[in-house]
Parts: structure tokens; C-alpha cells; sequence
């Protein structure tokens, strides 16, 4: 089954502590994401990747950081969470096509809080 | 100024109507747009993509877009109560993605 798979759903954990978030996905996409989705703001992109060791910042990438060291993994490293990045946050994959990046397959979600 | 503007609702329609939901944006540059629908709690999903000028359809859905105007919409046939749910236009403007905050929709019975 093609899918973007995302692990923890859910974590909670304290100001300082570091912590890495998991993207992985079985479609062989090039391209890559990671969004948070704040209530009002909608999903605002973190850092993107257009294929391995190539990635790029998006809207919001302050405090977050990312690698792509193969093809089907990206993971979303937190190295000193704050409060404010309490939110939940979207891994997503797609082809490149000739307009651009393609439809976006979306992981499940974590839902992160930081005390 | 927000790239790609939405608006936020609710956006209430009773069963069987039509439910317009709208969106503009302000990169000239964008190629590729994009509805997906998003049920509370969930993931979201694509509903329709458009990458020229007019109108595409696809069952109850037809998406129009008009890159003149910077502006791309969502039009949903006989409104039924499982459509209820937050509306999200993309735009892919260079390498990057960028969403609207969204639009709520009800479908009431």
C-alpha cells in the first residue's frame, strides 16, 4: 500500500529536550515535506527536500532541522523545543512534474507538545 | 500580505446545494494549484488539481482558475453532509508549497 508513514502520533515532552520526528515513505517521491498546522494559520511549510542531501527552508524553519540521507526518509529533528512548537505537524511526499511539485501525499500527523 | 488568501468560513450550505469556496493568491509565478480537503482531526486530501486557465471537472467537483486574476476556486454539486469539512487551496509557486488557512464548510441535512 502506498502511504507516508509518520511515527510518534503523539509526544509529549519538556522545553529543551531533543527529539526527532520520522518521515518515511514507499512511493520512491522525490520530493518531500514537512508542515505544521497551527489552528488559524493553517499549514505553513517547515523545509522541503527536492530529493537526497538537497533540502531547502520553507515559511517557518527556525528552531527545526532536517536531512535526507536516502530517498524514502525525512525526518524532522528538534534539537531544543520551545513551547510554541506545540502544534501538529504534517510530513507529506510527492512527484515532480513539469508544472512543479505534484499532489502531495500526507503522512497522519504527530501531534507535538512541549511543556 | 498572506501568498495565498482564503476565506475562513464557517461556510454553512444545506444538502444539495452548491458550495462555492474561493481562494486568490499572489505569486504571478505559480504553476500548479491545488484543493485538498481536510476532516477535522485527519490528514489532508487532494480533491481536485488545475494547472491551466478554465474549468475542471470531476464528479460533483469543478475547480476553475483564472491566472489573470490570481485567483482559483472550488465549486461542490448537491452538497451532501459528508463534504463538511476544512477546505485548503495550495499554490506550488517555485520549489515550495503554500496553503490558505483554509475554509470551513457545513453541509447541513
Amino acid at each position: 500500500e502506498a502511504q507516508v508513514t509518520q511515527n510518534p502520533r503523539y509526544l509529549i515532552t519538556v522545553t529543551g529536550k531533543k527529539l526527532t520526528v520520522t518521515c518515511s515513505q514507499n512511493m520512491n517521491h522525490e520530493y518531500m515535506s514537512w508542515y505544521r498546522q497551527d489552528p488559524g494559520l493553517g499549514l505553513r511549510q517547515i523545509y522541503y527536500s527536492m530529493n537526497v542531501e538537497v533540502t531547502d527552508k520553507g515559511d517557518v524553519p527556525e528552531g527545526y532541522k532536517v536531512s535526507r540521507k536516502e530517498k524514502r526518509n525525512f525526518p524532522l529533528i528538534l534539537e531544543s523545543p520551545s513551547p510554541n512548537q506545540t502544534s501538529l505537524y504534517f510530513c507529506a511526499s510527492s512527484w515532480r512534474g513539469l508544472a512543479g511539485v505534484d499532489t502531495q501525499y500526507f503522512g497522519p500527523g504527530t501531534r507535538l507538545t512541549v511543556l | 500580505q498572506k501568498e495565498v488568501e482564503q476565506n475562513s468560513g464557517p461556510l454553512s450550505v444545506p444538502e444539495g446545494a452548491i458550495a462555492s469556496l474561493n481562494c486568490t493568491y499572489s505569486d504571478r509565478v505559480s504553476q500548479s494549484f491545488f484543493w485538498y480537503r481536510q476532516y477535522s482531526g485527519k490528514s489532508p486530501e487532494l480533491i481536485m488539481s488545475i494547472y491551466s486557465n478554465g474549468d475542471k471537472e470531476d464528479g460533483r467537483f469543478t475547480a476553475q482558475l483564472n491566472k489573470a486574476s490570481q485567483y482559483v476556486s472550488l465549486l461542490i454539486r448537491d452538497s451532501q453532509p459528508s463534504d463538511s469539512a476544512t477546505y485548503l487551496c495550495a499554490v506550488n509557486p517555485d520549489n515550495d508549497m503554500r496553503f490558505g488557512a483554509g475554509t470551513r464548510l457545513t453541509v447541513k441535512p
